[in-house]
């Protein structure tokens, strides 16, 4: 157990519609990262929040958006979905302290968009 | 740019043997971090172990062992005495370090798949 959480487990979704990712990440973890993992892949880094701020993003386009809360939780919002945006998303928390670190992954969300 | 490589898309071990997982990676910055993960089919990925790239020592933790291999930019998993629980995909991960400021991003192989035999 990472102590880290996320909803829902499983999402179906068309295309154009909008959807919200929740994680909760281990109390006292001031960094989450996000990424999508597509079927027989590794994960994709999409962006990491720190302190409540975006901080860091990969090759994503701007319909991926994110929040962090200072209840330790955060989403993923995505709009205009795809049907490349079918995947597993994941979220990672962690404490930074002197850029050592070890990121604790959440269970993931399955995602499918029709 | 940095890149994770694991030429392994599978890989078969009968049970109590050890085994031996590839990696190797790309990267221009001197200090950096390289992490194993295991996904079962449940999804979640767990931490297995970590190494970082000033460290003097390899890595353990209980039946895992990481062989770093600065020179060769390889760090290879090993994995003693295979239990059928250890069948999952298994993922090479990179992170470049950043002291003083936020985490950076997780760089990730394409994994292998690890079957264990009884």
């Amino acid at each position: 157990e990472t102590g880290v959480t996320q909803s829902p487990t499983h999402l179906i979704k068309t295309r154009g519609q909008q959807v919200t990712l929740r994680c909760s990440s281990q109390s006292g973890h001031n960094t989450v990262s996000w990424y999508q993992q597509a079927l027989g892949q590794g994960p994709q880094f999409i962006f990491q929040y720190y302190r409540e701020e975006e901080n860091g993003r990969g090759n994503f386009p701007p319909r991926f958006s994110g929040l962090q809360f200072p209840n330790y939780s955060s989403e993923l919002n995505v709009n205009a979905l795809e049907l490349d945006d079918s995947a597993l998303y994941l979220c990672a928390s962690s404490f930074v302290l002197a850029g050592q670190e070890t990121q604790y992954f959440g269970p993931g969300t399955r995602l499918l968009v029709l | 740019a940095q890149k994770i490589t694991q030429t392994q898309p599978g890989m078969f071990v009968q049970e109590k043997e050890a085994v031996t997982l590839d990696c190797t990676y790309d990267t221009s910055d001197p200090s950096y971090g390289l992490f194993w993960y295991k996904q079962p089919s449940s999804g979640e990925m767990i931490f297995l172990i970590y190494q970082g790239s000033y460290d003097q020592q390899n890595a353990t933790e209980g039946r895992y062992s990481l062989n770093f291999q600065k020179a060769r930019k390889s760090a290879n998993l090993v994995i003693s005495a295979s239990q059928l629980g250890d069948s999952a995909m298994y993922f090479c991960a990179m992170r470049e370090e950043n002291y003083g400021g936020a985490t950076n991003k997780l760089i990730f192989g394409t994994g292998t798949l690890l079957a264990v035999q009884p």
